[in-house]
């Protein structure tokens, strides 16, 4: 079967940087994103990742290594209104979008 | 960036009727729209795929007849809730992929609350 794995819920301090990982085991692989996701409202797209690296934008980078099938989303500088949920979500061979759980993030002052 | 607007964004209703929820892409064309379903603190259940000028793709479990999908137009897709019962109550959300087959960015409607009562 598809899988996506990523943890629960995570909790971190205001200004300083954390990992949320994300593995998957699909059907083939065509891309994976992250997304935000605050309470209530819909997703907002943060990153997409297709080759093996690193992709940074702003505060936010998103790494991806297909072999072992695993990705994370590095947020810096973390700030309240980064207290949310993030998405992991894999595109398989047949351009599928395979969603995990999600991580819910607490950022504490 | 592309922009998806809902329909309404909250809809209290009572058990047995019927509930037309709309999805609209506003600056882009949609061939394909996708219906979600999101149950407090759970991710995303994808229910069904509407396809524009054919009939949806529903996911297993499913209900064709209950969750009706019309997609009328490239830039319209509608979700009727029939006989509504208060399970059915949850966090409805449309999206539309953006850009080419590959890296097709998925734009989120903002949702639609729905409460059956």
């Amino acid at each position: 079967g598809q899988n996506i794995d990523q943890p629960t819920e995570m909790t971190a301090t205001e200004g300083a940087i954390v990992q949320i990982n994300c593995t998957y085991q699909t059907s083939g692989f065509n891309g994976l994103f992250w997304y935000q996701q605050h309470a209530g409202e819909a997703p907002t797209f943060l990153s997409y990742n297709v080759l093996d690296g690193l992709e940074e934008k702003g505060r936010f980078s998103s790494f991806l290594s297909r072999s072992k099938g695993y990705s994370y989303l590095l947020l810096k500088e973390l700030q309240m209104k980064d207290s949310a949920s993030y998405l992991c979500a894999v595109t398989d061979s047949n351009y599928q979008l395979i969603w995990g759980a999600g991580t819910k993030l607490i950022i504490k002052p | 960036g592309a922009v998806v607007s809902q329909h309404p964004s909250r809809v209290i209703c009572k058990s047995g009727t019927s509930v037309k929820i709309e999805c609209r892409s506003l600056d882009f064309q949609a061939t394909t729209m996708f219906w979600y379903r999101q149950f407090p603190k759970q991710s995303l259940m994808l229910m069904a795929t509407s396809n524009e000028g054919s009939k949806a793709t529903y996911e297993q479990g499913v209900e064709k007849d209950k969750f009706l999908i019309n997609h009328a137009s490239l830039t319209l897709s509608t979700l009727t809730v029939t006989s509504a019962h208060p399970e059915d109550s949850s966090f409805y959300i449309c999206s539309a992929p953006w850009g080419d087959r590959e890296s097709s960015e998925q734009y989120f409607g903002p949702g639609t609350r729905l409460t059956v009562t």
